[in-house]
C-alpha cells in the first residue's frame, strides 16, 4: 500500500534561517502534491500545489520542490519568522488515471525561535 | 475558514451514546469530507460526499455513518460512540477542477468519549 512520511520530530530553527521540511512517499505516483499549514486548534490551510511535471514552485518566501524519481518533496521557508511556527502537512494527489482522494502525511512541527 | 462551520466545537459524551456532528458550508462546493486527526496518524478520511445523497466510504469508516440531504450540510453520526472514537474531527470541502483538488477545512470538533 502507499505510504507517505514526514519527519515526526519537530524542527527547531532560528529566526532568519531557511527551514526545510521533507515529504517522502512510496508505492504511489501522485499527479500532484500539496502543502498545508496547520496551527494549534485549527484546521489545515492550503499553501501550495506542485504538479508531477513541475520541479519547483514558489510563493513569496515559500518554495516547494518535487522529485518524482526520488519520490520526495521539499518545502522551504526562507527568512523564517516566529509567525511561521506551525505544523506543515504534505498531501498526495491521486495519479491522473484514478479518482482516489488526497492522502495526508502526519505533518512536521516547525518552531522558529527569535 | 473558507465559509465552513462545524458544530459542536467541543463535545464530551459517554460510551454507547449516539453523536452527530454537523458541517455547514456557504461555498456551494460539491465535495465534502469528514476526517479524524489523531497523534501519529495524521488526517484519515472517514466518509466523503460528491453530491446530495451521494456518499462513499473512506479509510476508517467503521462505526460512522453520514448523510447529505442538502448541498450545504454534511452530517457525521457515531451510532454508538466508543472511546477509540475520541479524536478531533475535521470537515473539508472542495471543488475539483482539471483533475486537481484543493481542500478547505473547517475549524474542527474535539470529541471526547468517556
Amino acid at each position: 500500500s502507499q505510504k507517505i512520511e514526514q519527519n515526526s520530530e519537530a524542527l527547531n530553527i532560528q529566526e532568519g534561517k531557511t527551514a526545510t521540511l521533507t515529504c517522502n512517499y512510496t508505492n504511489y505516483s501522485p499527479a500532484y502534491l500539496q502543502w498545508y499549514r496547520q496551527d494549534p486548534g485549527r484546521g489545515p490551510v492550503f499553501l501550495l500545489l506542485i504538479r508531477e511535471n513541475e520541479k519547483e514552485k514558489r510563493k513569496e518566501r515559500l518554495k516547494v520542490t518535487f522529485d518524482t524519481t526520488l519520490k520526495q518533496s521539499l518545502f522551504h521557508i526562507t527568512a523564517s519568522q516566529p509567525a511561521d511556527s506551525a505544523t506543515y502537512l504534505c498531501a498526495l494527489g491521486p495519479p491522473s488515471y484514478n479518482t482516489d482522494k488526497l492522502i495526508f502525511g502526519t505533518g512536521t512541527r516547525l518552531q522558529v525561535f527569535p | 475558514d473558507a465559509g465552513i462551520t462545524q458544530s459542536p466545537r467541543h463535545k464530551v459524551t459517554e460510551t454507547g451514546t449516539p453523536v452527530t456532528l454537523r458541517c455547514h458550508q456557504t461555498e456551494n462546493h460539491r465535495y465534502m469530507y469528514w476526517y479524524r486527526q489523531d497523534p501519529g496518524h495524521g488526517l484519515r478520511l472517514i466518509h466523503y460526499s460528491y453530491g446530495v445523497k451521494d456518499t462513499d466510504k473512506g479509510e476508517v469508516s467503521d462505526g460512522y455513518s453520514v448523510s447529505r440531504s442538502k448541498t450545504e450540510d454534511f452530517l457525521l453520526t457515531l451510532e454508538s460512540a466508543t472511546s477509540s472514537q475520541t479524536s478531533v474531527y475535521f470537515c473539508a470541502i472542495s471543488h475539483p477542477a482539471g483533475g486537481e483538488e484543493t481542500q478547505y477545512f473547517g475549524p474542527g470538533t474535539r470529541l471526547l468519549v468517556l
